[in-house]
């Protein structure tokens, strides 16, 4: 089993849906969470970066964590075609592997006009 | 805003050939990662130098070897290469301290054939 599972979609959604993307981690160590997204052939941008349980904002994202429940999730308001991509959750134990990011396999999204 | 400049952007070698990648981190950052991105896998991490240490170090071969240099570049040396080692080849840069927060160059995609 990975130590990160993300939903694989893919996932198609007319502009302006809400779109939710879903990871679950298994090793409570993970402490820093982050979101990117990814163009086909490109290298991964970072989009948000947590460290705790809670919600974060940021335009139209919103990345959400629940340590207790092992799960992270990015929402994404009022989608646009320029927002298809693959988005991948990468999680980052701290401490001694500090810094070593560890990926889900992606989802792809495509948002249609 | 400056971002990582990796080099070569494509490179093709035969099997059995050596390969070297480079990485420019973005200004005042002293963290430098490498991550291996297989067709329609996430990334994963190889190895990571801090003030021109290894930090830390994942899944990457022992025909491969990295070092960082005083000006904070990397350089990926792959010898006796391999078709399975087709693949994009990411570099990923932080600031001391702040290493759930990399950001990525664009990737150097190399075929061995």
């Amino acid at each position: 089993q990975k130590e990160v599972e993300q939903d694989p979609g893919p996932l198609s959604v007319p502009e302006g849906a809400i779109v939710s993307l879903n990871c679950t981690y298994s090793n409570s160590a993970f402490q820093y969470f982050m979101w990117y997204r990814q163009y086909s052939r490109k290298g991964p941008e970072l989009l948000m970066y947590t460290y705790s349980s809670g919600n974060k904002e940021d335009g139209r994202f919103t990345a959400q964590v629940d340590k207790s429940s092992k799960y992270i999730s990015l929402f994404i308001r009022d989608s646009q075609p320029s927002d298809s991509a693959t988005y991948l959750c990468a999680i980052n134990a701290g401490g001694t592997s500090y810094g070593k990011l560890t990926f889900g396999q992606g989802t792809i999204l495509t948002v249609h006009p | 805003a400056a971002g990582v400049i990796q080099s070569p952007r494509h490179l093709i070698k035969e099997k059995r050939e050596t390969a070297t990648l480079k990485c420019y981190p973005i200004p005042r950052h002293d963290t430098v990662y490498w991550y291996q991105q297989g067709p329609g896998q996430d990334p994963q991490f190889l190895i990571s130098f801090y003030e021109k240490m290894q930090s830390d170090k994942g899944s990457i071969p022992d025909r491969f070897s990295a070092q960082q240099f005083s000006d904070y570049h990397s350089e990926l040396n792959m010898s006796s290469l391999e078709l399975g080692d087709s693949a994009l080849y990411f570099c990923a840069s932080s600031r001391s301290g702040t290493g759930s927060e990399q950001y990525f160059g664009p990737g150097t995609r190399l075929t061995v054939t």
